[in-house]
């Protein structure tokens, strides 16, 4: 089992829909969860992160569980401009924790 | 606000030849590494490094070199550019267990 794992896309979806997406990990002492956003041909940014309780920044909602190594990212009203590959990021267990990307997800939002 | 910067931004070499990637952060991060990005392989961590006089290896590590002589400074060194090295190199820095920052990459191709 890879240690992160996404759904590759790409999701298309019409200005306005709602979009989710999943990621399963596989080291149970994983540590931090994020979701990063890579334009095309660019470096990859900070989303959000993840905490266990749920977070959401605007039209953004994160959720992780635990029990199930599961995280989602969920994105209502979709712009034009959330379209990009979403990378879901695991910082690993032990005192060095590197970050594991997985290979992202590509949304493209059409007018 | 520099951030992470890393030049060149792209290269060709020839197989063989030797260079070096650059990157600097002003941010003062402990953490610092290096990650190459194929298609259909997303990130993947060559090398990293908690601290200055510190480094280890990450999941591709082969044909790469690293040092860290400052906690600003991390340079990449490939010993001799084979083929399979053409890709796109990121650096990324971060405190242990934040938000990474990264460079905007440098594409390389190996001819």
């Amino acid at each position: 089992r890879k240690e992160v794992e996404q759904d590759p896309g790409p999701f298309n979806v019409p200005e306005g829909a709602t979009v989710a997406f999943n990621c399963t990990y596989s080291n149970s002492a994983s540590q931090s969860f994020f979701w990063y956003r890579q334009d095309c041909r660019k470096e990859p940014k900070l989303l959000m992160s993840v905490y266990s309780s749920g977070n959401e920044d605007g039209r953004f909602t994160a959720q992780l569980n635990r029990a199930s190594q599961y995280i989602s990212l969920l994105i209502r009203d979709s712009k034009l401009s959330d379209s990009a590959t979403y990378l879901c990021v695991v910082k690993g267990g032990g005192s060095q924790g590197n970050l594991i990307f997985g290979k992202g997800t590509k949304l493209s939002v059409k007018p | 606000n520099a951030g992470v910067t890393q030049t060149p931004k792209f290269q060709v070499l020839k197989t063989g030849q030797s260079m070096t990637l650059q990157c600097a952060q002003d941010m003062n991060h402990e953490y610092m590494s290096w990650y190459r990005q194929d298609p259909g392989m997303g990130l993947r961590l060559i090398h990293y490094s908690v601290g200055a006089g510190i480094t280890d290896q990450g999941e591709v590590p082969n044909g790469y070199n690293v040092s860290r002589s400052t906690t600003e400074d991390f340079p990449l060194r490939l010993l001799s550019a084979a083929p399979s090295q053409t890709s796109v190199y990121f650096c990324a820095s971060s405190y242990f267990g934040g938000e990474a920052f990264f460079g905007q990459g440098t594409r390389l191709t190996v001819v």
